[in-house]
């Protein structure tokens, strides 16, 4: 069975960092990309960048791009989102994903989110 | 850079249908494949289409999906509305000329 499972709620003051992490299991983690999604307070879902752990290739949203850092640790299966300075602006839900592949690719199966608040 | 556009809000009665709408606003929707997600109150979103309108497992058949190359944009439509439908829906599509994913704003489907 494919399970995302990510860490826990984080409560964080401006300017600290942060790493949260999605463990993957049933299905090869190295050889299938890992992408990271944040939900603001009641919006939408905003991509936020992709990783394939298995040469640690990672594209990312100009949005994102030089505010997080997206990881991966194939040895244990798991993907990171990073931040070195966090802003209140960086509360938010952040779902990991993977992308399945048929034809083409798709966010296939979701983690259940990690909440993250920050707040001084 | 092309965005995806849907309405904001639905509603409809039980056993009804609706179809929420996702356009695209430049280039052709036929270009990426078109998925849509359903996320519940509370909950990660999950997938009901695939590739423009492939049901994953478990999916009912009363979720279908088609796009429409003359005015550029894909649907969902739910049939037969169940109280339980009642969710945000967000159209997904991959920008190939930037490298980008790209979601729709999303649809919150209320079901009364």
């Amino acid at each position: 069975e494919v399970q995302l499972v990510q860490s826990g709620a984080e409560v964080r003051k401006p300017g600290e960092s942060l790493k949260i992490s999605c463990k993957a299991s049933g299905f090869s983690f190295a050889n299938n990309w890992i992408g990271w999604v944040r939900q603001m307070p009641g919006r939408g879902l905003e991509w936020m960048g992709n990783i394939y752990p298995g040469d640690s290739d990672t594209r990312y949203s100009p949005s994102f791009q030089g505010q997080v850092t997206i990881s991966a640790d194939k040895s244990i299966n798991t993907a990171y989102l990073q931040w070195h300075s966090l802003k209140t602006s960086d509360t938010a839900m952040y779902f990991c994903a993977r992308l399945g592949f048929s034809a083409s690719y798709y966010f296939d199966y979701w983690g259940q989110g990690a909440l993250v608040t920050v707040s001084s | 850079k092309f965005m995806l556009t849907q309405p904001h809000s639905v509603s409809e009665s039980p056993g009804k249908t609706v179809t929420i709408s996702c356009t695209r606003s430049s280039g052709s929707i036929a270009s990426n494949y078109v998925q849509w997600y359903q996320q519940r109150p509370g909950s990660a979103p999950t997938t009901v289409i695939f590739e423009d309108s492939h049901r994953p497992s478990g999916v009912p058949d009363r979720f279908s999906g088609s796009i429409d190359t003359s005015s550029n944009s894909a649907s969902l439509t739910i049939s037969t509305l169940k109280t339980e439908d009642e969710a945000d829906y967000y159209c997904h599509s991959y920008d190939s000329d930037d490298h980008r994913e790209v979601f729709g704003g999303g649809t919150k489907l209320t079901v009364l």
